[in-house]
């Protein structure tokens, strides 16, 4: 079974901080999503990233796929309260399964 | 549009007792999957559908049934409910199982088994 370990699983910092969220495996994956959920909804898919070294920006957020795809992270620069939320990667592991992390419960203070 | 629907949002059980979570999707797609959300555990795939008529088992299959009998519908049968699968349950569907394919949820049923 292929697992995904996020890091850190809770973080709070103030408005205005930067963060980084770390999504780890020891398996190679042939493409991770990111997911941001609120409380009482669905996951939201945010990106997907493909390429092994890939990086994608969204307004703030930054994503960046390892070079061996096995891992990935995401930046968030200058987080805004609206920023609060859980964080879930998932990785494409085959055989039309998506496996995902257990994810970040991240917490901007206004 | 509605996109991915899930009824109940809530329900509790009793031990031993059976029900259905329906699901229900509006965009066509041929993909459809229930997960389970459970705290510090992520999100752990039951069941899946490529398309009507076939189905297959997730990380986390006993003690669940599924059957899709319409690209739309996508129905999670309890058929003996037990206190582990106090959970929250989510639906989910995707055009297919491409890479550029996201899984579009729904907003979840949270089941309590007493």
């Amino acid at each position: 079974t292929q697992l995904l370990e996020q890091s850190p699983q809770f973080l709070s910092i103030q408005e205005g901080e930067n963060l980084t969220v770390y999504c780890n495996s020891s398996s190679v994956f042939s493409s991770l999503q990111w997911y941001r959920q609120e409380p009482g909804e669905g996951p939201v898919l945010l990106v997907t990233v493909v390429t092994g070294g890939e990086v994608k920006k969204l307004k703030r957020l930054t994503f960046q796929f390892g070079d061996a795809r096995k891992d990935s992270s995401l930046h968030i620069t200058a987080a805004q309260p609206g920023d609060t939320g859980l964080y879930l990667c998932a990785g494409e592991g085959g055989a039309q399964k998506l496996v995902f992390g257990q994810g970040t419960r991240l917490t901007i203070n206004p | 549009n509605a996109g991915v629907t899930q009824t109940p949002k809530f329900q509790v059980l009793k031990t031993g007792q059976s029900m259905t979570l329906q699901c229900a999707q509006d965009m066509n797609h041929e993909y459809m999957s229930w997960y389970r959300q459970d705290p510090g555990m992520g999100l752990r795939l039951i069941h899946y559908s490529v398309g009507a008529g076939i189905t297959d088992q997730g990380e986390v299959p006993n003690g669940y049934n599924v059957s899709r009998s319409t690209t739309e519908d996508f129905p999670l049968r309890l058929l003996s409910a037990a206190p582990s699968q106090t959970s929250v349950y989510f639906c989910a569907s995707s055009y297919n199982r491409g890479l550029n394919s996201p899984l579009h949820f729904g907003n979840g049923t949270r089941l309590t088994v007493t």
